[in-house]
């Protein structure tokens, strides 16, 4: 029933470098795509999310790129910092509906 | 403000058991939802209120149920515990129709089933 699939599964990166985790959807109706930063012992926290009404949106070192004819979107993470360590989740959902649908999952590790 | 808060944290039940966890939404917020987390099936929606009626249902036999009260605050149950029902159970507060999709998670309760 997966609806989003997410790569890569896990992701070593260096410190100051670039973290990319990808996503990939099938259903159409998604209008609605956020990412969820999770480490260990606590729930998932909102990161950035965007609508499909635009290609990009960036907030501080993190950046959504959208492509809808792909349907696909992706994190960017500038200058990674330990600090970055942790699970990350691409989500989609319908609007106006909480039945948010996760993609598995990438646990990112930014070695100093 | 404060968060999610659930409760209990951690808890150890057996087969055929019963359980019922606890959510206290953010203030202000009027929508619940319900996740069960595990390492082979990851994050699944298991249902959502809203102004205490349920809004959504996901894919979840019906030993799963929940319910909200007039505060917002959510319970969700499970009878008849199986082996792999052993999950955290995450609830996610929202403000609803006019923040759609935007939620904020509690850290959890970690449900073990022997």
């Amino acid at each position: 029933q997966q609806q989003v699939k997410q790569s890569p599964q896990s992701l070593i990166v260096q410190k100051g470098g670039i973290s990319i985790i990808n996503c990939a959807y099938e259903n159409t109706a998604f209008d609605y795509f956020p990412w969820y930063q999770q480490f260990p012992g606590k729930g998932p926290a909102l990161l950035i999310a965007i609508r499909p009404d635009v290609s990009e949106k960036k907030e501080g070192r993190f950046t959504i790129s959208f492509n809808k004819s792909a349907k696909q979107f992706s994190l960017h993470i500038m200058d990674s910092q330990p600090g970055d360590s942790a699970t990350y989740f691409c989500a989609a959902s319908i609007r106006g509906n909480n039945d948010m649908r996760f993609g598995a999952g990438t646990r990112l590790t930014v070695k100093p | 403000k404060a968060g999610v808060t659930q409760t209990p944290r951690y808890l150890i039940k057996t087969r055929g058991q019963q359980v019922t966890l606890s959510c206290s939404p953010i203030s202000g917020h009027r929508s619940v939802s319900w996740y069960q987390q595990t390492p082979g099936q990851g994050l699944q929606f298991l249902f959502e209120y809203f102004s205490e009626t349920q809004r959504n249902k996901g894919n979840f036999p019906g030993r799963f149920s929940g319910r909200q009260f007039s505060n917002s605050r959510s319970e969700m149950n499970v009878s008849t515990l199986e082996l792999g029902d052993s999950a955290l159970y995450l609830c996610a507060s929202s403000l609803g129709d006019s923040a759609p999709g935007e939620l904020f998670f509690g850290e959890g309760s970690r449900l073990t089933v022997l």
